[in-house]
């Protein structure tokens, strides 16, 4: 059974620039959350997903967007890009009704020059 | 709004030691308190889950403890090695039937060292 995967690993991104992540939830999950780890921090709540719509946002501008497939797979986009988007990427799935099971991929390194 | 402290921030100890890693909310509505371990540019492995209803929970030589009234849960470590430097991150989970529920909110960390 194949746990939460995330693509690409590692990105370099110029300022300006828009990029997309990608993540395919945990075989049985329905619902994924989008984290933002800066280096030194913890990781900060962007978004959350499950049928197909945001359901919960975070303290992030709309600069950062997603969306999620039918197939529960998600991805990640943000737009004019800036130096402080730098940060690790990290996606989470979980069944819709078990919050407390939470499986982390192991995130995209994101650098923006 | 939950925020979540964890201290210290840094530790570094000798092998075999026993510590303590601390971590504090400030809304006791939590449902689940729960420990992560991350080696550095990976994802987050989760040591432990400490449901509402419980105190503690272990695993190995690992103990978490939960004390909603006062707001705090610790991480015990017992006899130390060098295989558990990382960053160890403690996550508060929000109430079910809120706005929040599913959302992790996340300490910034305890970057710990075992030294040979």
């Amino acid at each position: 059974d194949a746990g939460v995967t995330q693509s690409p690993t590692h990105l370099i991104k110029t300022r300006g620039q828009q990029v997309t992540l990608r993540c395919s939830p945990k075989s049985g999950h329905d619902t994924v959350s989008w984290y933002q780890q800066a280096l030194g921090q913890g990781p900060q709540f962007i978004f959350q997903y499950y049928e197909e719509e945001e359901r919960q946002r975070g303290n992030f501008p709309d600069r950062f967007s997603g969306h999620q497939f039918p197939n529960y797979s998600s991805e990640l986009n943000v737009n004019a890009l800036l130096l402080g988007d730098s940060a690790l990427y990290l996606c989470a799935s979980r069944d819709r009704d078990r919050a407390y099971e939470q499986y982390f991929g192991p995130g995209t390194r994101l650098t923006v020059t | 709004k939950q925020e979540v402290t964890q201290i210290p921030a840094a530790l570094s100890v000798p092998e075999g030691e026993n510590l303590v890693l601390n971590c504090s909310f400030t809304d006791s509505a939590i449902y689940n308190l729960q420990w992560f371990r991350q080696d550095p540019g990976k994802g987050l492995t989760s040591l432990l889950l400490i449901q509402s209803s419980q105190r503690e929970q272990t695993s190995g030589r690992l103990n978490a403890s939960l004390d909603k009234s006062s707001g705090r849960s610790t991480l015990y470590i017992a006899a130390s090695q060098p295989g558990d430097s990382a960053t160890y991150l403690c996550a508060a989970i929000p109430n079910a039937g809120g706005t929040s529920y599913g959302k992790l909110t996340f300490g910034q960390g305890t970057i710990l060292t075992v030294h040979p």
